[in-house]
């Protein structure tokens, strides 16, 4: 089955504690990207990658960094989380950059930070 | 830069009446528009999108949008709405130079009642 996948679903931790979450996804796609969806604001784009080893910040990107080593995986790493980074966060990904709209998202991980 | 706005937080409808969602948007080139739907708990799907040709364009569910040039609007619509269309709608854009950004609405709830 076709699918992006995110792990941890949900996650609660502290100030400081460096936390990683993990996005797999199994269609060959180029583009992978990260947001966030906060009440009232909507999605916010935090990173995003054209291709393995292209990478560039979206429009939140402070707090936040990634790596894409391997097509499939684009995992999101929060080096120093604050309590301003509870949010929801998505991944989602499509076939090629130029296609960029039509995009799959994972289920979503839920992050408190405490 | 591109921008979209959902004027409405959240929009209720009785079983079986026609609905629209609204969205309007402002970009520099031409418009990529798009919308996506998330059920509680789950990832974004895309339900339709206008690239060019047809302003009316259908997508998945029964759920079509119509593209207005001059009101730069995309409202998304429906003939007939179902209590499992509840749900958070979210309007998307993209101009046709930005490729690698998708901008995305601050949401919309639809409340369908029985």
């Amino acid at each position: 089955e076709a699918q992006v996948t995110q792990n941890p679903r949900y996650l609660i931790t502290v100030t400081g504690k460096k936390l990683t979450v993990t996005c797999s996804q199994n269609m060959n796609h180029e583009y992978m990207s990260w947001y966030r969806q906060d009440p009232g604001l909507g999605l916010r784009q935090i990173y995003y990658s054209m291709n393995v080893e292209v990478t560039d910040k979206g429009d939140v990107p402070e707090g936040y960094k990634v790596s894409r080593k391997e097509k499939r995986n684009f995992p999101l790493i929060l080096e120093s989380p604050s309590p301003n980074q509870t949010s929801l966060y998505f991944c989602a990904s499509s076939p090629t950059s130029a296609n960029t709209g039509e995009l799959f998202f994972g289920e979503g991980s839920r992050l408190t930070v405490l | 830069a591109q921008s979209v706005a959902q004027p409405e937080d959240q929009v209720n409808v009785a079983e079986g009446n026609p609905l629209t969602v609204k969205c309007t948007y402002s970009v520099s080139g031409n418009p990529y528009l798009f919308w996506y739907v998330q059920y509680p708990n789950r990832g974004l799907q895309f339900l339709l999108k206008y690239i060019t040709g047809d302003n009316l364009v259908k997508g998945s569910y029964g759920f079509e949008a119509e593209f207005n040039k001059s009101q730069t609007s995309f409202h998304l619509k429906k003939p007939s709405a179902l209590v499992s269309d509840s749900a958070l709608y979210f309007c998307a854009v993209r101009d046709d130079t930005g490729f690698q950004k998708l901008v995305f609405g601050t949401g919309t709830r639809l409340l369908v009642s029985p």
